[in-house]
């Protein structure tokens, strides 16, 4: 069965420092592996998304997500944070054989001024 | 690209009355949408996927017959909560993906915040 863990529920970082969301999955042969934000009462927006090639995918807002085989991770990153980052991320999973997209929990993103 | 667009933003009606939320896919043709529940600081918990011109597949748990999914065209899916309870307050999303492929990413409509009083 797939599976998508973030082992934290809240991450906090100052404006201007890197910040990393954890994401780890588990599925039956190779990962589709996506990111989603999502604002107070709003949808998902689509981030970004591995499938195949360079381990390191960029994506929108200037995040990017590097993908980690023998470790089954897909960890969310940014180079300097900024305060409109703040909000909810998720991360989800569907397996190359058509199965149903599964979603992580959500991390709670506070980028602090 | 890619707009999904949900009606409305947000409901309030009276318990034992009937909801209807809509998705539409406004630059593409959608198939299969989907329809999700978010409860208060939880995850996307998969209702029922749309599939058009057929039955809807309900996830493990929820009623069909309360929630009542119609995919009659290619661009739109309703969903109408039945005799709506309190408890059936929540946040309801729906998403849909233009590309055939299992590698295209969902998008998401705004979200329907429903509140039962």
């Amino acid at each position: 069965a797939q599976s998508v863990a973030q082992p934290e529920d809240q991450v906090n970082v100052a404006e201007g420092n890197p910040l990393t969301v954890k994401c780890t999955y588990s599925v039956s042969g190779n990962p589709y592996l996506f990111w989603y934000v999502q604002y107070p009462n709003r949808g998902l927006q689509f981030l970004l998304k591995y499938i195949t090639g360079d381990n390191l995918v960029k994506g929108s807002y200037g995040f990017e997500a590097e993908f980690n085989k023998s470790q089954t991770s897909f960890h969310l990153k940014k180079p300097s944070a900024l305060v409109s980052d703040s909000a909810l991320y998720f991360c989800a999973v569907r397996g190359v054989y058509g199965q149903n997209f599964v979603f992580g929990p959500g991390t709670r993103l506070s980028v602090l001024p | 690209g890619a707009v999904v667009s949900q009606h409305p933003s947000w409901v309030i009606c009276k318990s034992g009355t009937s909801v209807k939320i809509e998705c539409r896919s406004l630059d593409f043709q959608a198939t299969t949408m989907f329809w999700y529940r978010q409860f208060p600081k939880q995850s996307l918990m998969l209702m029922a996927t749309s599939n058009e011109g057929s039955k809807a597949t309900y996830e493990q748990g929820v009623e069909k017959d309360k929630f009542l999914i119609n995919h009659a065209s290619l661009t739109l899916s309703t969903l109408t909560v039945t005799s709506a309870h309190p408890e059936d307050s929540s946040f309801y999303i729906c998403s849909a993906t233009p590309g055939q492929g299992n590698n295209s990413p969902l998008h998401f409509g705004n979200g329907t915040r429903l509140t039962v009083t």
